[in-house]
């Protein structure tokens, strides 16, 4: 199993829709989780962190549930320029006692017209 | 945008040959990562480091080496190429390890024949 899981998609939406994503870890331990996009053929850049009260950046809510280890990020109204892959990234906890970021493969969202 | 600059952008070399990838930041972050991005995984981490001379092992650093010998420079070798190691190379930086946001460069397309 891997440590962190997406739905690779791609989910296809009309512009203006609501959609969700959602994100399963594997490590109970895990301490810290992101959204990060991704833009075709570009560098993944922070979307937003994800805190166990949920948090809202205008069109985007991320939500943490960790009794279900699961990860979720809404978009709202969503727009053309939402297109890209939405990377889910989770700080795990090494054996060694280190951490580390590990990434799930992404969801791909289009936005279509 | 981060100060994050990556050469060469693009390289196709043949199995056997030596390979250098350079990262070179300008934000005077601590931490330093290499990560690979292929088809169906996540990125993952290569070797990092966090600090001058202070190096560690990802999850896939068999065949690869690295050095830091200035707080700037982030060099990633493979000594003898492989198919297996066609892919897209991210160096990212951070100043909060692990937990923190990640600063990605703009990649390396690596093609090894």
């Amino acid at each position: 199993r891997k440590e962190v899981e997406q739905d690779p998609g791609p989910f296809n939406v009309p512009e203006g829709a609501t959609v969700a994503f959602n994100c399963t870890y594997s490590n109970s331990a895990s301490q810290s989780f992101f959204w990060y996009r991704q833009d075709c053929r570009k560098e993944p850049k922070l979307l937003m962190s994800v805190y166990s009260s949920g948090n809202e950046d205008g069109r985007f809510t991320a939500q943490l549930n960790r009794a279900s280890q699961y990860i979720s990020l809404l978009i709202r109204d969503s727009k053309l320029s939402d297109s890209a892959t939405y990377l889910c990234v989770v700080n795990i906890m090494g054996t060694g006692g280190g951490n580390k970021l590990t990434f799930g493969t992404g969801t791909q969202l289009k936005v279509e017209l | 945008d981060a100060g994050i600059t990556q050469s060469p952008r693009h390289k196709v070399t043949e199995t056997g040959t030596p390979v250098t990838l350079r990262c070179h930041q300008t934000e005077n972050h601590r931490y330093m990562y290499w990560y690979r991005q292929d088809p169906g995984h996540g990125l993952r981490l290569i070797h990092y480091s966090y600090g001058v001379k202070d190096t560690d092992k990802g999850e896939v650093s068999d065949g690869y080496s690295v050095s830091r010998s200035k707080t700037e420079d982030f060099l990633l070798t493979l000594e003898s190429a492989t198919s297996s190691q066609t892919s897209v190379y991210f160096c990212a930086i951070s100043d909060q390890g692990n937990t923190g946001e990640l600063f990605f460069g703009e990649g390396s397309r690596l093609t090894v024949l």
